[in-house]
C-alpha cells in the first residue's frame, strides 16, 4: 500500500526557516516524480514543484521557483520542501502527492497526482 | 499557456445526478486531466485519469457512481446518486512538459 506520511504542524514567526517532511512507503520510492502543492486558507489547490529522487531532477511552478527548495533523501524515501525566510503569506496548507506512473528515468514528464499524504499545516506570525 | 477553468459552485439535490466541467484552454483541447475530491476539511483524494476520448481510470475504492467523459476542449465528472458525503470541493488537473495545472475547482453543494 502506498503511502505518503507528513511531518506534523508548524508555528513559525516571519524571517525563520522551515523544512517539511514527507515520508513515503510502499513503492520505489527514486522511480515516482513527487510533488508538493499549497492550500491557501479557504483557497483551491496550487502545484508548486516536483521531484524525480532518482536523480532528483526538479521542475518549479514558475509562481513557487525561488521561493522554495524541493529535495529528496533516497536513503530515507523522503521528500522535503524548505523555506529559508517564511513570510506571514506563506500560512497554508501544504500537501506531497505522488505521481501515477513509474519512470525508469527523469526523463519522462511529470503526470497527475494519484496517491496524496495528509498534509501539514504551517503557521507563519509574528 | 496550460490553463483549466471550472465553475465555482454547483449544487443538485440528493439522488440527482450532477455533471461538473473542466474546460481546457485553446491549443490544449486534446490534453488528458486527472479528477481529484477534497472533502470538508480532509486531504484531496485521486478519483480518475480522463482522457481525451473520454476512457477514464479510476481509483482504488472509487464509486462506480463516479464516471468520467470528454467533448472536445470539456472534461466532464459525472456523479450519479449524489450522497451528502459527495459535498465536497472537486479539482481538475492537467500537465505539460514539466508543469502540473490545478483548475480553481468546484464546490459542489448537496441539497
Amino acid at each position: 500500500e502506498v503511502q505518503l506520511v507528513q511531518s506534523g504542524a508548524e508555528v513559525k514567526k516571519p524571517g525563520e526557516s522551515l523544512k517539511i517532511s514527507c515520508k513515503a512507503s510502499g513503492y520505489r520510492f527514486t522511480n515516482y516524480w513527487i510533488g508538493w502543492v499549497r492550500q491557501m486558507p479557504g483557497k483551491g489547490l496550487e502545484w508548486m514543484g516536483i521531484i524525480f529522487p532518482g536523480d532528483s531532477d526538479i521542475n518549479y511552478s514558475p509562481s513557487f521557483q525561488g521561493q522554495v527548495t524541493i529535495s529528496a533523501d533516497k536513503s530515507a524515501s523522503t521528500a522535503y520542501l524548505q523555506w529559508s525566510s517564511l513570510k506571514a503569506s506563506d500560512t497554508a496548507m501544504y500537501y506531497c502527492a505522488r505521481g501515477a506512473s513509474y519512470f525508469p528515468t527523469s526523463g519522462y514528464s511529470p503526470e497527475y497526482f494519484q496517491h496524496w499524504g495528509q498534509g501539514t499545516l504551517v503557521s507563519v506570525s509574528s | 499557456q496550460l490553463v483549466l477553468t471550472q465553475s465555482p459552485s454547483a449544487s443538485a439535490s440528493l439522488g440527482a445526478s450532477i455533471n461538473l466541467t473542466c474546460t481546457l484552454s485553446s491549443g490544449h483541447i486534446k490534453y488528458a486531466i486527472a479528477w481529484h475530491q477534497q472533502q470538508p476539511e480532509k486531504g484531496p483524494r485521486y478519483l480518475m485519469k480522463l482522457k481525451s476520448d473520454g476512457s477514464h481510470s479510476k481509483g482504488d475504492g472509487i464509486p462506480d457512481r463516479f464516471s468520467g467523459s470528454s467533448s472536445g476542449a470539456e472534461r466532464y465528472l459525472t456523479i450519479s446518486s449524489l450522497q451528502s458525503e459527495d459535498e465536497a470541493d472537486y479539482y481538475c488537473q492537467t500537465w505539460g512538459t514539466g508543469i502540473l495545472v490545478f483548475g480553481g475547482g468546484t464546490r459542489l453543494t448537496v441539497l
